[in-house]
């Protein structure tokens, strides 16, 4: 089964703009990974954001979008406030297999 | 609105198996996917497989092949999903999530595996 990677943990200032990425142990991520990416706060189910790469559900903050970065997924966070303090998690499919990444832990301070 | 509620908390002895329901509401249940997704403890979430409601079709991650089944009843609107010889590694949140878009999640279900 394949690694899903992200970065453990990131920080980003009230205001500011963080890059989040998701990679793949087998090469490069493309649109065919259809890249989701899920909010998770505490004691809570997660929440999705970003489905295909770059759609949003109708609940998805204008601040969140989605892309493709570097051969890897990424959600770019701008304008970050303090409720956006949560756990990110990715998923990427292969072949109709779902595989989540271990998840970035955002911290807005 | 979507609802998805699904069954109430158990504790199970390894070796044994547990059925999970998710009830659903609010939408025309044979139109959309159902996932079901576990998560254990401060881990992240694991894709354990998914049902087609309009004609039980099933797909389901490698790792859970031959152990678990997810099914569905049309009539009650209902998914379940059922996994077998469970050990302690199967203690976690397990959820059903509606949508091929994972749109709605249900409050989850937890599952406690102790002898």
């Amino acid at each position: 089964q394949a690694v899903v990677t992200q970065e453990p943990s990131l920080t980003v200032s009230p205001g500011g703009t963080v890059t989040l990425t998701c990679g793949s142990s087998t090469g490069t991520v493309t649109s065919s990974h259809f890249p989701f990416w899920f909010q998770q706060k505490p004691g809570q189910a997660p929440r999705t954001l970003i489905y295909d790469t770059n759609d949003k559900h109708s609940w998805t903050p204008a601040r969140f979008s989605g892309s493709l970065l570097g051969g890897k997924a990424a959600l770019t966070l701008s304008d970050a406030q303090p409720d956006d303090e949560a756990i990110y998690y990715c998923m990427l499919s292969y072949s109709g297999a779902r595989v989540f990444g271990g998840g970035t832990e955002l911290t807005v301070l | 609105q979507v609802q998805l509620v699904q069954s109430g908390a158990e504790v199970k002895k390894p070796g044994a198996s547990l059925k999970i329901s998710c009830k659903t509401s609010g939408y025309t249940f044979t139109s959309y996917t159902l996932h079901w997704v576990r998560q254990a403890p401060g881990q992240r979430p694991e894709w354990m497989g998914r049902i087609n409601p309009g004609n039980g079709d099933t797909e389901y991650l490698q790792k859970f092949q031959g152990r678990v089944t997810i099914t569905r009843d049309t009539s009650a609107t209902t998914a379940y999903m059922e996994l077998s010889s469970l050990t302690s590694e199967d203690s976690a949140m397990y959820y059903c999530v509606q949508h091929w878009y994972f749109e709605v999640w249900g409050r989850g279900t937890l599952i406690t595996v102790s002898s």
